[in-house]
This record gives C-alpha cells, structure tokens and sequence, in this order.
C-alpha cells in the first residue's frame, strides 16, 4: 500500500533558486527518509528523519518533520542543474514496512 | 561504497517467456528487496528477504517468485512473463536486521514483455 503522497507531483524552477517538496503520510512512523533518482537510474538514499526529529540537515538539505501534521518537507537550498531529479519519500511503519510515495519530478532551469 | 549490481538494464522479453533478474550486492547486507516502479505509482514492493533461503512476499508477489540461494545474490524470477509485468524493476539491499534505514539500490532494469 502507498500511503506517503509528494506534493507537488512536478516543479520547475530556475537554477539557484530554492525547491520546496512535501510529503504526507497516514499512520505513524519509525522514520521518514527522502531518496533522489535520476532519471532511468537507481534511487539515492538523501537523508533520514526520526519520529522524534524535527529538522535535518544535509548539505544543501534540510528536512523538517510535522508528526501532528504527518507531513514532512524537503528543501533544496540554491538548487543546481545536477538537482534536477525525481525525489521520493519513504516511510518506516511501526511493521518495519517501508511506503513509498509517487515522488515529486524537479527540474532545473538554467 | 555499497554496490548492488543488476545484470541487466534493459531486457526485451516475449509474453510467456521464464525471465530472471540477477541482484548482488557486495557488503555482506542481510536484506535484499525487489521493487517495480511504475509511472505515477512509486515503488512498489515485490519480495523481500532477511536470510539466506528465506522469504517474504510483499504488496504484490502475484506473477513473481524469488531465490536466495547465497547471501549477496537475490534473483527475481517472472515465471511466465505477462505484457502487465513490463516495468523498471529495482533491487536494493540494507545492512541489518530491524528498521530498514537507507536502502542501497541497483541501476535497475527496464523490463519490456511483448
């Protein structure tokens, strides 16, 4: 089942610029992780939030957790050409289970 | 660095046809996945296994068995392949037992089944 919903389902926007992706869920989680692919590749672990987290950072990263809400949310901070990717999120059930999202497609104008 | 190799990136295949996809990965991970991906559906989760000889099946194991006869490899068997079972297909490992933190995946392979 599929329960972690990315919104948007598509963004464009221009190089250097920032991109703001978000993630739903329904039930409660262990943790929330957000993986990047590019386009007909595998996917990329990015980064991992715990339930008890409320903001990571990365690099250019920063993730934030809502558990009240269910929701998290992805930044990309001064976005590149090489960003331009699809993007999902996984949740971590109490089961151990992970549930994927649709995934956010990005594009990076230059 | 982790690597999880799929044998093949793409295969073209004809409906009825036995189809295996080959995974290895290279550190000693004891779970292994096997995903489709579809358009607009995510990943969805096919078979998965803890252990050596060991097995589950996940939200859509219809069509599709697996083997895991060593540690580092996990085959996805399409026992009669369908037109409906063309899609990416991904492998992906992690390390220990308990929560599933950062899955390490293969390239894929992009499964066409004429």
């Amino acid at each position: 089942s599929q329960q972690g919903e990315e919104d948007p389902q598509a963004l464009s926007i221009q190089e250097g610029e920032n991109a703001t992706m978000n993630c739903s869920y329904k039930t409660s989680i262990n943790n929330l992780q957000w993986y990047r692919q590019n386009s007909g590749r595998g996917l990329v672990h990015l980064i991992l939030i715990r339930s008890n987290e409320r903001e990571k950072h990365s690099g250019r990263l920063r993730v934030t957790l809502d558990t009240s809400k269910k929701s998290s949310s992805l930044l990309i901070t001064a976005s590149r050409a090489a960003d331009t990717a699809s993007y999902f999120c996984a949740t971590e059930d109490s089961n151990y289970q992970l549930i994927w999202g649709a995934g956010t497609k990005l594009i990076i104008k230059p | 660095d982790v690597k999880v190799t799929q044998s093949s990136r793409y295969l073209v295949k004809r409906t009825g046809e036995k189809v295996f996809l080959e995974c290895v990965q290279d550190m000693d991970h004891e779970n292994m996945f096997w995903y489709r991906q579809d358009p607009g559906l995510g990943l969805r989760l096919i078979y998965f296994s803890y252990d050596v000889k060991m097995k589950e099946k996940g939200d859509i194991p219809e069509g599709y068995s697996v083997s895991r006869e060593k540690k580092e490899r996990f085959s996805l068997i399409l026992e009669s392949a369908s037109t409906n079972q063309t899609s990416m297909y991904l492998c992906a490992s992690t390390p220990g037992s308990g929560p599933n933190e950062k899955l390490f995946f293969g390239s894929g392979t992009q499964l066409s089944v004429l």
